[in-house]
């Protein structure tokens, strides 16, 4: 299986603070992706990587991706109870067309 | 999420029926997919389309066969329902090397 794992399963915070979920894949990509999924909702798409880039903002969001590691970091600022959720990163390896291969997520918990 | 609709939202079916999930799009996407969730595997894809009449199968299609005869829907049908299906369907669409925008998903449970 190419899926891919993230790190930690779960992280609890408080409010105002940095959160980071990493996630590792097997084989080369094209790009990464990360989603959010609030409870019993679909995915949400956050931010997309490709593998020539190295890091990547959007908003509160930062992404970092290291090929020659095979890993991606998720950093969330200042995070908000509405940050609360699963976080998923996806991957579209060579040759695969579009097709994302998701983790099993990071379960993201924001309390006031 | 707005362009993209799945139908039944929830569903209760017996073993052994046949079951179709649809998905609707309005957003003229090429590609289409299927995926199911369940506790402890994250996302799995199912199949995928890439075009009318185009589909292909993912990681987890044994059991499930999928058509589509106009861009903008998708079916996916359970053959005959087992207890091992139940779980939460997704539908997706995406333009080639863009994220994916996510239907709101369809419970299935199977007796």
């Amino acid at each position: 299986s190419q899926q891919g794992e993230e790190d930690p399963q779960a992280l609890s915070i408080q409010e105002g603070e940095n959160a980071t979920m990493n996630c590792s894949y097997k084989t080369s990509i094209n790009n990464l992706q990360w989603y959010r999924q609030n409870s019993g909702r679909g995915l949400v798409h956050l931010i997309l990587i490709r593998s020539n880039e190295r890091e990547k903002h959007s908003g509160r969001l930062r992404v970092t991706l290291d090929t020659s590691k095979k890993s991606s970091s998720l950093l969330i600022t200042a995070s908000r109870a509405a940050d609360t959720a699963s976080y998923f990163c996806a991957t579209v390896h060579t040759g695969t067309a579009s097709k994302l291969t998701f983790g099993t997520g990071t379960r993201l918990q924001v309390t006031l | 999420d707005a362009g993209i609709t799945q139908s039944p939202r929830h569903k209760v079916t017996e073993t052994g029926t046949p079951v179709t999930l649809r998905c609707h799009q309005t957003e003229n996407h090429r590609y289409m997919y299927w995926y199911r969730q369940d506790p402890g595997h994250g996302l799995r894809l199912i199949h995928y389309s890439y075009g009318v009449k185009d589909t292909d199968k993912g990681e987890v299609s044994d059991g499930y066969s999928v058509s589509r005869s106009k861009t903008e829907d998708f079916l996916l049908t359970l053959e005959s329902a087992t207890s091992s299906q139940t779980s939460v369907y997704f539908c997706a669409i995406s333009e080639r090397d863009n994220g994916y925008t996510f239907g709101s998903g369809t419970r299935l449970t199977v007796v």
